[in-house]
């Protein structure tokens, strides 16, 4: 069964640090994955596109990976800002079925001064 | 210029009564959705149309049903509405494949009394 898993489900850091965010998934044939920003009362839009061949893909303070063999990707936010705070979902894509996204449950990133 | 726009924003109704929401975009996608988000946030499919042709219909009630007059638009109009029916509302659009990125609308919140 095509899945798509995200932990943690939600985090607070400081303003100023790191964190990591992590999507493990269960989705056959792969087509693509993507980590989508989702502020408060806005819909998701999407930060990045990994591809099977791609490793590291950066978009400003947002970087993400992708272990297509152990079916795993992360979002690593740099330097978190307050604008940070916003829900962030991967959505991976399949070749075949009617249906082809995929969509994890989420992390909500509560960033605090 | 907004590209997926849906309306309304927010609607409060009561148990029964009927209700619709509008969608439009204008990034020239051919395949339009619905999504509807619970409490958990979590982003369930209803349905999708290709060119104006249903192509997912994921097991929702009958009392939903989409209308799309031209591959730009996509209605959700809603009958005898019920309390569970409360959610916040995403239509969304994509190029051809339906692996392509996801452009959301700002969601409709609906709530039912």
């Amino acid at each position: 069964k095509n899945q798509v898993e995200q932990s943690p489900q939600s985090l607070i850091i400081l303003e100023g640090k790191n964190c990591t965010l992590q999507c493990n998934y269960t989705v056959s044939p792969f087509s693509n994955l993507r980590w989508y920003k989702q502020d408060t009362g806005r819909g998701p839009v999407s930060l990045t596109i990994m591809t099977f061949s791609e490793n590291t893909k950066s978009n400003g303070r947002y970087t993400a990976t992708l272990d297509a063999d152990t079916k795993q990707s992360s979002l690593h936010i740099t330097a978190s800002q307050l604008s940070d705070s916003a829900s962030y979902i991967c959505v991976v894509s399949a070749t075949s079925g009617t249906y082809k996204y995929i969509f994890g449950t989420g992390t909500r990133l509560k960033v605090l001064a | 210029d907004t590209a997926v726009s849906q309306t309304p924003k927010y609607l409060v109704t009561q148990m029964g009564n009927d209700k619709s929401i509008k969608c439009e975009q204008n990034l020239g996608h051919d395949t339009m959705y619905w999504y509807k988000q619970d409490s958990k946030k979590f982003l369930k499919i209803m349905f999708s149309y290709n060119n104006k042709e249903l192509i997912i219909n994921e097991t929702v009630p009958n009392r939903f049903s989409p209308k799309s007059p031209d591959k730009a638009h996509l209605n959700l109009h809603i009958n005898s509405l019920e309390l569970g029916d409360s959610a916040v509302y995403f239509c969304a659009s994509s190029h051809g494949s339906n692996t392509g990125e996801l452009f959301f609308g700002e969601g409709s919140r609906l709530t039912v009394l």
